[in-house]
């Protein structure tokens, strides 16, 4: 089962502008977590925001959080080629259980 | 450490077969993940343990799916018998408490 969804499912944006991905969720969190997956690789862990952070910021990155919507936002900055993979929200609650949204593609064109 | 520990990284085998998919987490993680990737269905959870003991299997598909973690450092899942719409990307993740999960680099299974 998934417990997040995210859109856009795919995004396709231009060397230097913005990536913006949201994630929504059902039920409620510890955590909840950004990984990116290149193809055909396992999932990297990008950044975690717990349920009592608003914000939190890594190089990059940027991510926003809000429990009373159920909803959270990756904010990729300055984007590069490199990139070009697909992300993934996944939420952390009772027992630490981790599961995935559905991911968005992003395409970073050169 | 040489990070999650998965085997084989390919498998391909016949409809009805037993496969066994192999995950070495990392050391002092307590909690151990296995995941299904296909194109249709995105990551599914299959079952997760929490210091070896199974929390929650209620993605294991059907009773063809078993997952075993019998001690810290090991754990199987199995298919038995294999069909063709269990082809996919395993994936075996482990993570210390309510923190970021480390993944191996999954085993692509194809059941012809």
């Amino acid at each position: 089962s998934q417990q997040g969804e995210e859109d856009p499912q795919a995004l396709s944006i231009q060397e230097g502008e913005n990536a913006t991905m949201n994630c929504s969720y059902k039920t409620s969190i510890n955590n909840l977590q950004w990984y990116r997956q290149n193809s055909g690789r396992g999932l990297v862990h990008l950044i975690l925001i717990r349920s009592n952070e608003r914000e939190k910021h890594s190089g990059r990155l940027r991510v926003t959080l809000d429990t009373s919507k159920k909803s959270s936002s990756l904010l990729i900055t300055a984007s590069r080629a490199a990139d070009t993979a697909s992300y993934f929200c996944a939420t952390c609650g009772s027992g630490d259980k981790l599961t995935f949204g559905t991911g968005t593609r992003l395409a970073v064109r050169p | 450490d040489a990070g999650v520990i998965q085997s084989p990284r390919h498998e391909v085998t016949e409809m009805g077969q037993e496969v066994t998919l192999r995950c070495k987490p990392i050391s002092g993680h307590n909690s151990l993940f296995w995941y299904r990737q296909t194109m249709m269905r995105g990551l599914e959870l299959l079952i997760y343990f929490n210091n070896n003991v199974p929390i929650d299997d209620s993605g294991m598909p059907e009773d063809r799916f078993s997952a075993k973690m019998p001690n810290a450092s090991f754990s199987t899942l199995k298919i038995q018998p294999s069909e063709p719409r269990d082809s996919a990307v395993y994936f075996c993740a482990s993570t210390p408490e309510s923190t970021e999960a480390f993944f191996g680099q999954g085993t692509r299974l194809t059941v012809v």
